[in-house]
């Protein structure tokens, strides 16, 4: 149990391009959602907290006009990268939470903006 | 004080050896302790939790260690396996908080050799 699914797992675009990566929890309900991001050999920076329902509450630094989340489901979370430019490639990563208070991550997803 | 600091940087144990990894917590309000192993290219998977009301709690080869008074918790692992060379990370939230936003170390890169 607890699986959290990403797709895609990776996806180049263009520089100017909008990305939108989904998030799902496949056999639990997540109220609330995580988007991280990761550098090589660094750790977790989250980005965003998702709460279904209502508006993504974004870490101090992070564009919310740049990086749009939208919770539409209990199980399902995406994040859209708009307007993509080469310093947006990373590594991104979302987590669900569960009742359990356990946050189970993805596989991740990586970006690559060409 | 929302920090957690993780020890060592990077570790190299041999086959069949004990790893420790060592993580240190500033606020006092964390009430929740998860630990995670990351292999390269995809995303953290949850190992084993502990809450501060036990000092000790066991998953196989896998032990955590909690200090409360010294606000320090410990990843033992046991009978290390090549397998187990990965990136592993400690974190740390407030339960009930609202979010439960995980509060990451920098991570450990661990290296079992054959």
């Amino acid at each position: 149990g607890a699986v959290v699914s990403q797709h895609p797992s990776w996806v180049i675009c263009k520089s100017g391009t909008s990305v939108k990566i989904e998030c799902r929890s496949l056999d639990f309900q997540a109220t609330t959602m995580f988007w991280y991001r990761q550098f090589p050999k660094q750790s977790l920076m989250l980005m965003a907290t998702s709460n279904e329902g209502s508006k993504a509450t974004y870490e101090q630094g992070v564009e919310k006009d740049k990086f749009l989340i939208n919770h539409a489901s209990l199980t399902l979370s995406t994040l859209t990268v708009t307007s993509a430019h080469p310093e947006d490639s990373s590594f991104y990563i979302c987590s669900a939470r569960a009742q359990s208070y356990e946050q189970y991550f993805g596989p991740g997803t990586r970006l690559t903006v060409t | 004080q929302q920090q957690v600091k993780q020890s060592p940087q990077s570790l190299i144990v041999q086959k069949g050896g004990i790893s420790i990894i060592n993580c240190a917590y500033e606020n006092t309000a964390f009430d929740y302790f998860p630990w995670y192993q990351q292999f390269p290219g995809k995303g953290p998977a949850l190992l084993i939790a502990i809450r501060p009301d036990v000092s000790e709690k066991k998953e196989g080869r896998f032990t955590i260690s909690f200090n409360k008074s010294a606000k320090q918790f410990s990843l033992h692992i046991m009978d290390s396996q090549p397998g187990d060379s990965a990136t592993y990370f400690c974190a740390a939230s407030i339960r009930g908080s609202g979010s439960e936003k995980l509060v990451f170390g920098k991570g450990t890169k661990l290296t079992v050799n054959p």
